[in-house]
């Protein structure tokens, strides 16, 4: 069984200052992939980053960056320089081998002005 | 190019009817997965189609149900609603190569049900 923790329901951030949101995971797959996603309040999931658990190289999507500790079973999401628009509910998900994505409960970030 | 459509946007039922949700994958992606997500929660999966074929389900009832067409949109269809289905239904769709463990999902806007 996969399983995601986000224990941050709420985040407050600063306009242009970095947040992090924390994700940590479990699963038996030897491969699987992370993904963040952004629902703003209109609902639509937006796929913001992705990181395979192979991959060697942490990686980054303008200013999204992913944190991801293999050992600690983390893939937390830095957002660099936060803007207004930011300001959403941000998921952690992964994928392993039954190809379904399983879900976090969400972090909801606010950035303030 | 255009994203994954669903439709309708919003839906009231009551109680008992049944309700059919459609979506169309981004153009060249042949995978269709649906999820539900409730108030305060993250999505849940419900079923994934790949080539027309039901790849994967979710744990709901059996009052649920989905087909995916010759031009890989789908259908989610659930009968007998009940006032826990009132939810936001999302459709997402993804390239999929026949072994993908992490092909990237694609959501579209979802459809809100409400059930009376």
């Amino acid at each position: 069984a996969q399983k995601i923790t986000q224990t941050q329901p709420g985040m407050f951030v600063q306009e242009k200052e970095a947040v992090t949101l924390d994700c940590t995971y479990d699963t038996s797959d030897p491969s699987y992939g992370l993904f963040w996603y952004k629902q703003p309040s209109s609902g639509e999931m937006i796929f913001l980053i992705y990181q395979g658990s192979y991959d060697q190289q942490n990686a980054t999507e303008g200013r999204y960056s992913l944190n991801f500790q293999k050992a600690r079973k983390s893939a937390n999401l830095v957002i660099s320089a936060s803007q207004l628009g930011d300001s959403a509910m941000y998921f952690c998900a992964m994928r392993g081998s039954n190809y379904k994505l399983t879900f976090g409960k969400g972090t909801l970030l606010t950035v303030n002005p | 190019d255009a994203g994954v459509t669903q439709s309708p946007t919003h839906l009231i039922k009551t109680r008992g009817q049944h309700v059919t949700l459609r979506c169309s994958p981004i153009s060249g992606h042949k995978s269709v997965s649906w999820y539900q997500q409730v108030l305060g929660q993250g999505p849940q999966f419900i079923f994934q189609y790949y080539e027309k074929e039901e790849r994967g389900r979710g744990n709901f009832p059996d009052r649920f149900s989905a087909r995916q067409f010759p031009n890989y949109s789908s259908e989610l269809n659930v009968n007998a609603l009940l006032l826990g289905d009132s939810a936001l239904y999302l459709c997402a769709s993804s390239e999929e190569k026949a072994t993908g463990q992490s092909e990237t999902q694609y959501f579209g806007p979802g459809t809100r049900l409400l059930v009376l």
